[in-house]
């Protein structure tokens, strides 16, 4: 069964401290997705890794991808309180020409004042 | 400014009762698709379609049905046959059928049966 397992599942942190959301995926695709969502809201794309050892870095998050560990982690530096959202990873599965992307079940910060 | 628009953004359904939900995009992609949102969960895929007058069924599409006559247009039907339909409903679409640069997702339908 293909699946994507994000931890954790909820993180509570202080502003101002470092954490990494990890990724697990179980194919050997090397097209890793993150999203963004605010409650009530739709999906924002943050970062679109599309090979091993792809780094990509906006402001205060920072993910990464190693497809030989079918890993990928989002980390956040000096967090704060605007980062407060779920976080989704979604890696892309294809079979027999049809592509679709297997999504995590989240992972939902909340940052402290 | 391209993107997706679903409407309504609240629904509610009366038990037995078939609803349309409507996704509308102008970026001229090829790919659409329709997630359900469970609270506190991920997203999972009901129908997508990757041409204009061809759709296939993802891994929820008991109880729904959907239709791709045009290529901006990819609406969702629930049915009363969908038993538990309460939830938040998503459609994105993507350049092709690769999806390699990513979805670009809607604003989303809540969707409640009263």
């Amino acid at each position: 069964e293909l699946k994507v397992e994000q931890n954790p599942l909820f993180l509570s942190m202080q502003e101002g401290k470092n954490y990494t959301i990890y990724c697990n995926y179980s194919t050997t695709s090397d097209r890793l997705y993150w999203y963004r969502q605010d409650p009530g809201k739709s999906l924002e794309s943050l970062f679109v890794l599309l090979s091993n050892g792809a780094v990509k870095q906006e402001g205060r998050l920072m993910a990464s991808l190693d497809t030989k560990a079918r890993l990928s982690t989002l980390h956040i530096t000096a967090a704060v309180h605007d980062l407060s959202a779920t976080y989704f990873c979604a890696e892309l599965s294809s079979t027999s020409g049809t592509y679709k992307y297997i999504f995590g079940t989240g992972t939902r910060l909340k940052v402290l004042a | 400014d391209g993107g997706i628009t679903q409407s309504p953004k609240y629904l509610f359904r009366k038990e037995g009762q078939n609803v349309t939900l409507s996704c509308e995009q102008n970026l001229n992609h090829d790919a659409m698709y329709w997630y359900r949102q469970d609270p506190g969960q991920g997203l999972r895929l009901i129908y997508y379609s990757q041409i204009v007058n061809d759709f296939q069924k993802g891994d929820i599409a008991e109880g729904y049905s959907v239709s791709r006559e045009k290529k901006e247009s990819f609406p969702l039907t629930v049915t009363s046959a969908q038993k538990n339909p309460t939830a938040f409903y998503l459609c994105a679409s993507s350049i092709d059928r690769s999806t390699i640069y990513g979805y670009t997702f809607g604003s989303g339908t809540r969707l409640t049966v009263v």
